[in-house]
């Protein structure tokens, strides 16, 4: 019964392609996140999102861009991929935290390695 | 800053034993936390969940918050091989956003 799904494990890209991750969640999650975890880094967000259309940025958001049309679809954008965002991407979605308060779910990850 | 700091560790500890971890944090506007077990390769898996002060059990794992002292804590009783993995502490400090630990790696020796 997966809940929240990365479209894809593992991705390989050349420099400079633009590259899409589609991260769907089938639980009507309000709140949706993206992060990369780098060895000893640990998780950082890079975007997230309160409802449909909204976004804002979370701590490292450059050369990213995010689209969400649809309450269950969260899309992260590299605009022009580089070497330096190989790293595994993970995709999360929770509830509203005064609603319900049970964290995050996070979806299987992609591991993403740009050459 | 809303910060939330682990013991990168390597913790290693005898399988049958109890396997400790801590985390502290930074402010006190704290509403609730949760530890996520995070296997290598894997992404995290939440596996406890804790908003009062005291201890909360389920099965093996116990949760314990002081937030007074501004710690909380994950007890694992009866600690097997599968066990082993990076754990995660994290926290909602008044917004919608988690804010995470970078993880304590706990190693159980057969």
């Amino acid at each position: 019964d997966v809940k929240v799904t990365q479209s894809s494990r593992y991705l390989v890209k050349r420099t400079g392609e633009k590259v899409f991750l589609e991260c769907v969640q089938d639980m009507d999650h309000e709140n949706m996140f993206w992060y990369r975890q780098d060895p000893g880094l640990g998780l950082r967000l890079i975007y997230f999102s309160y409802d449909v259309k909204m976004k804002e940025k979370g701590d490292i958001p450059e050369g990213y861009s995010v689209s969400r049309e649809k309450k269950e679809r969260f899309s992260l954008i590299l605009e022009s991929a580089s070497t330096n965002q190989t790293s595994m991407y993970l995709c999360a979605s929770s509830l509203l935290v005064w609603s319900n308060n049970y964290g995050y779910t996070f979806g299987s990850g992609t591991r993403l390695t740009v050459v | 800053q809303k910060e939330v700091e682990q013991n990168s560790g390597p913790l290693s500890v005898p399988e049958g034993a109890i396997a400790s971890l801590n985390c502290t944090y930074s402010d006190r506007v704290s509403q609730s936390f949760f530890w996520y077990r995070q296997y290598s390769g894997k992404s995290p898996e939440l596996i406890m969940s804790i908003y009062s002060n005291g201890d909360k059990e389920d099965g093996r794992f116990t949760a314990q918050l002081n937030k007074a002292s501004q710690y909380v804590s994950l007890l694992i009783r009866d600690s097997q091989p599968s066990d082993s993995a990076t754990y995660l502490c994290a926290g909602y400090f008044g917004n919608e956003k988690l804010t995470f630990g970078t993880g304590t790696r706990l190693t159980i020796i057969p």
